[in-house]
């Protein structure tokens, strides 16, 4: 069975300061890798999916890259808006479904 | 706007009542999938729709649930008998490729 493992679960970061998130997964022939952002009380919203190992993506002030194991999603100079839960997920390759992490929760003070 | 949009988006009901939810998908996405969320957790898949053929139901649901997805349009989940574990977010999403897309959930509270 597909496996994600998010970390930290919670970050709180002062605007301006830099950090990462990590997702750690576990999947039978990795088909993608989705990174989501999601606002309380509101539905996931897509940032990135990545294929391969040695994989980047870049929107903003967010950059995920991709292993054979792990994720990272990397906050650059953050700001308050970009204060979210974070999810990774993966779709393995016998199937279509999700299989998402319990998520990241940032924090980022003015 | 012409993203997935999902109705009623707060239910609240009874304990032993049935409740149904609908989803309207992105106009060309052929694939369909529900989703519940509770707090704290990820979303974790319920099931999954390739035009109106359900072609695969996660163990989570009970034969207390039942989705449809008539002629390959919006689609329906019905949960009969609710108990107050059914209490969560129910999400849908549709694609057309990989990346799936979300609407903003149905909040549902049983009491």
């Amino acid at each position: 069975e597909d496996q994600v493992t998010q970390s930290p679960e919670a970050l709180r970061l002062q605007e301006g300061e830099s950090s990462s998130l990590n997702c750690s997964y576990t999947v039978s022939g990795l088909r993608g890798l989705f990174w989501y952002r999601q606002d309380p009380g509101k539905g996931p919203e897509f940032l990135f999916t990545l294929y391969s190992a040695g994989e980047e993506k870049e929107k903003e002030r967010l950059k995920a890259t991709l292993t054979k194991k792990e994720s990272f999603l990397h906050i650059t100079a953050p700001k308050p808006e970009d204060s979210a839960t974070y999810l990774c997920a993966v779709r393995g390759a016998y199937d279509y479904k999700l299989s998402f992490g319990a998520g990241t929760t940032v924090t980022v003070r003015a | 706007d012409t993203g997935v949009s999902q109705n009623p988006r707060h239910k609240i009901t009874k304990r032993g009542q049935n409740v149904t939810f609908r989803c309207d998908p992105i106009s060309e996405h052929n694939r369909l999938y529900w989703y519940r969320q509770t707090l704290g957790q990820g979303p974790e898949f319920l099931t999954y729709f390739q035009n109106e053929a359900q072609l695969e139901k996660s163990r989570l649901l009970s034969d207390r649930f039942s989705a449809e997805r008539p002629k390959g349009s919006f689609s329906t989940l019905e949960i009969q008998r609710t108990e107050q574990g059914d209490s969560a977010m129910y999400l849908c999403a549709s694609s057309s490729s990989e990346t799936q897309y979300f609407g903003p959930g149905t909040r549902l509270l049983v009491l």
